[in-house]
C-alpha cells in the first residue's frame, strides 16, 4: 500500500533555531505533495503544495519545502522558527485523482 | 462563506447509540471527505464522495455510513458507537482531487 513517512515525531527547537521535517513517500511516478499546519485546538490548514514545476517551494508563514524525486521526499524547513510556530504538520500525498495519504504527523514545540 | 462547517463540536456517547456528524460547505466543491484523527496516527479517510449521489469508502470505513444527496451536505452516521470510535472527525472539501483540502473545525466524540 502506498505510504507517508514522517519520521520526527516530536520536534523540540527554541526560538531561532532552523527547522527541517522530514516526509518520505512510496508513490512511483508523478505526484502532488502537500504540508498541512494544525495549530492547537485548529483545524488543518495548507501550508504549501506541489503538484510540478519548481522543485523548492514557498508557503505561508516563511515555510519552504524542497521535492526531490530520486529520493521520495518533499521535507519542509523554515530558516527561523518563531513560537507562534508550535503546531502539529502533516506531510500528504496523492496521485493523479486518488485519494490523500497523510503522514502521521509531526509536533514541533518551539520554546520561547 | 462559511466555508465547511461541522455539528455538533463536541459530542459523548453510551455504547451502542447511533449519531450523525453534520457536514455542509458553501463552496460549491464536488469533492468531501471524512477524515477520523488519533493521536500519532495522522488522519485517515473513513468515506469519500465525488459528487451528489456517489459516495466510496476510505481506508477506515467500518462502523460508519454516509450519503450525498446534495453538494452541500455529507452527514457521516455511526450507528452502534463503539469506544474505538472515540477520535476527532474532520469534513474537508475540494474543488478537484489536485487541489488543496479545505478542512472543518472538527468533531470531537467519545464512546464510553
Amino acid at each position: 500500500a502506498q505510504s507517508v513517512s514522517q519520521h520526527n515525531h516530536h520536534v523540540i527547537l527554541s526560538e531561532a533555531a532552523s527547522l527541517e521535517l522530514g516526509c518520505n513517500y512510496s508513490y512511483g511516478g508523478t505526484v502532488n505533495l502537500f504540508w498541512y499546519v494544525q495549530y492547537p485546538g485548529q483545524h488543518l490548514q495548507l501550508l504549501l503544495k506541489y503538484f510540478s514545476g519548481d522543485p523548492l517551494v514557498k508557503g505561508i508563514k516563511g515555510f519552504e519545502a524542497e521535492f526531490i524525486k530520486s529520493k521520495f521526499s518533499f521535507n519542509l524547513r523554515k530558516p527561523s522558527v518563531q513560537w507562534s510556530d508550535t503546531a502539529e504538520y502533516f506531510c500528504a500525498v496523492n496521485k493523479g485523482f486518488q485519494k490523500l495519504v497523510f503522514g502521521t504527523g509531526t509536533r514541533l514545540l518551539v520554546s520561547p | 462563506n462559511a466555508g465547511v462547517t461541522q455539528t455538533p463540536k463536541f459530542r459523548i456517547l453510551k455504547i451502542g447509540q447511533s449519531m450523525t456528524l453534520q457536514c455542509t460547505q458553501d463552496m460549491n466543491h464536488n469533492y468531501m471527505y471524512w477524515y477520523r484523527q488519533d493521536p500519532g496516527m495522522g488522519l485517515k479517510l473513513i468515506y469519500y464522495s465525488v459528487g451528489a449521489g456517489i459516495t466510496d469508502k476510505g481506508e477506515v470505513p467500518n462502523g460508519y455510513n454516509v450519503s450525498r444527496s446534495t453538494t452541500e451536505d455529507f452527514p457521516l452516521r455511526l450507528e452502534l458507537a463503539a469506544p474505538s470510535q472515540t477520535s476527532v472527525y474532520f469534513c474537508a472539501t475540494t474543488g478537484t482531487s489536485r487541489n488543496e483540502q479545505f478542512f472543518g473545525p472538527g468533531t470531537r466524540l467519545t464512546v464510553l
